[in-house]
């Protein structure tokens, strides 16, 4: 069975600060989404990331995905309080029953 | 396109009341996916359909829950009798599968079981 896991699942930090949220699962797999959502909306597409190796970046967020490990990072730059939401990474499994399994999300606080 | 569309927004209803949710995918999608959403238990896949055919429903968590899709334009997702603990949002999506693209997230359904 597929699982998916983030950590953290809860983080506060200051506006202008560093730092990633990582995301493990448990198969193979050759295709990672990260998802936002803010409180009360739907999710929203973030990134796809479609091989080993691959990075995508869009303003203060980059996205990789290391397919040995098992592995997918989103690095946030100089945190601005705008990116205060809830970040999914969700996993498709390779050659498998086209599932896709989100983790529990982490839930990221910036403080002005 | 206007996106997946799903209503009612929110629904509040009493114990052992049917539930109707309704999700239409955007056109040209291949699969249709149902998730729910709780703080305790985050994002579960509850069903999800490829041609408008049922391929896995494992995630329906009991036979009170049903999904249905009659047409590659519409789906809904049933529960009879509801029960408090169904309270939740549920959420539709849709994917072509086929190009292996990402999910494209209804707007989601508030459900209140009093």
């Amino acid at each position: 069975e597929l699982k998916v896991e983030q950590n953290p699942l809860f983080l506060s930090m200051q506006e202008g600060k560093n730092y990633t949220i990582y995301c493990n699962y448990s198969t193979t797999s050759d295709r990672l989404y990260w998802y936002r959502q803010d409180p009360g909306k739907s999710l929203e597409s973030l990134f796809v990331l479609l091989s080993n190796g691959a990075v995508k970046q869009e303003g203060r967020l980059m996205a990789s995905l290391d397919t040995k490990a098992r592995l997918s990072t989103l690095h946030i730059t100089a945190a601005v309080h705008d990116l205060s939401a809830t970040y999914f990474c969700a996993v498709d499994r390779k050659g498998g029953d086209d599932k896709i399994i989100f983790g529990k999300g982490t839930r990221l606080h910036i403080l002005p | 396109d206007a996106g997946v569309i799903q209503s009612p927004r929110h629904e509040v209803t009493e114990m052992g009341q049917e539930v109707t949710l309704r999700c239409k995918p955007i056109s040209g999608h291949d699969y249709l996916f149902w998730y729910r959403q709780t703080m305790m238990r985050g994002l579960e896949l509850l069903i999800y359909f490829n041609n408008n055919v049922p391929i896995d429903d494992s995630g329906m968590p009991e036979d009170r829950f049903s999904a249905k899709m009659p047409n590659a334009s519409f789906s809904t997702l049933k529960i009879q009798p509801s029960e408090p603990r169904d309270s939740a949002v549920y959420f539709c999506a849709s994917s072509h599968r086929g190009r292996r693209e990402k999910l494209f997230f209804g707007s989601g359904t508030q459900l209140s079981v009093l």
